[in-house]
């Protein structure tokens, strides 16, 4: 069974960087098959894709996000991690990490995911 | 981006019916529209992928049709643990993006 877990700061302050870990188990992220996400929802609002990563170190990223975010993999421990950078208020969110069973050109469907960590941006 | 719309945003239906849920592409993504089920506090779970690909363990009352731009997803017969929110997700083009969501209620 794939499990994957989130962990990092709850409380971010702003203008400062959002960073956060996956850790990865059942699977390996060095494998050829599948590629690893981060995905964020506001509270009480939808779901938005913010990059993802290849056990190449190949990665995509949701141009909204600009040059702030950085996604990056540690294949010794079996997690990928997250950065984003200058956050504000709106990046408050839940952040998870999801397994994407896209290819080169697309990505998704997301079949396994995280339980999910809320990271509050705030003074 | 493809915007994905869903609707309706919210249906109250009772254990026992058949409920419906639309999603519409503002261009065409073939077959590669996913959906998923969220309940309050969790993480999405993948329902069903390529429009009609039922994924394992998901229970047959679930059903997805559609190409192109239009898709529908199908509960045949509602059940208490189905009350949830559920999206589409279309996987055509970077970056992915998914549907507003659709608030199944008990009635």
């Amino acid at each position: 069974q794939v499990q994957l877990q989130e962990s990092g700061p709850g409380l971010v302050k702003p203008s400062q960087t959002l960073s956060l870990t996956c850790a990865v188990a059942g699977d390996s992220i060095s494998s050829y098959s599948y590629y690893w996400s981060w995905i964020r929802q506001p509270a009480g609002k939808g779901l938005e894709w913010i990059g993802r990563i290849y056990t190449t170190g190949r990665t995509n990223y949701n141009p909204s996000f600009k040059s702030r975010v950085t996604i990056s993999a540690d294949t010794s421990k079996n997690q990928f991690s997250l950065k984003l950078i200058s956050v504000t208020a709106a990046d408050t969110a839940v952040y998870f990490c999801a397994r994407d069973r896209g290819d080169d050109d697309s990505s998704g469907p997301f079949d396994y995911w995280g339980q999910g960590t809320l990271v509050t941006v705030s003074s | 981006d493809i915007q994905m719309t869903q609707s309706p945003s919210s249906v109250s239906a009772s254990v026992g019916d058949r409920v419906t849920i639309t999603c519409r592409a503002s261009q065409g993504i073939n077959t590669w529209l996913a959906w998923y089920q969220q309940k309050p506090g969790k993480a999405p779970k993948l329902l069903i992928s390529t429009a009609s690909s039922l994924q394992s363990g998901v229970p047959s009352r679930f059903s997805g049709s559609g190409s192109g731009t239009d898709f529908t997803l199908t509960i045949s017969s509602l059940q208490p643990e189905d009350f949830a929110t559920y999206y589409c997700q279309e996987s055509t083009t970077f970056p992915p993006t998914f549907g507003q969501g659709t608030t199944v209620e008990i009635k």
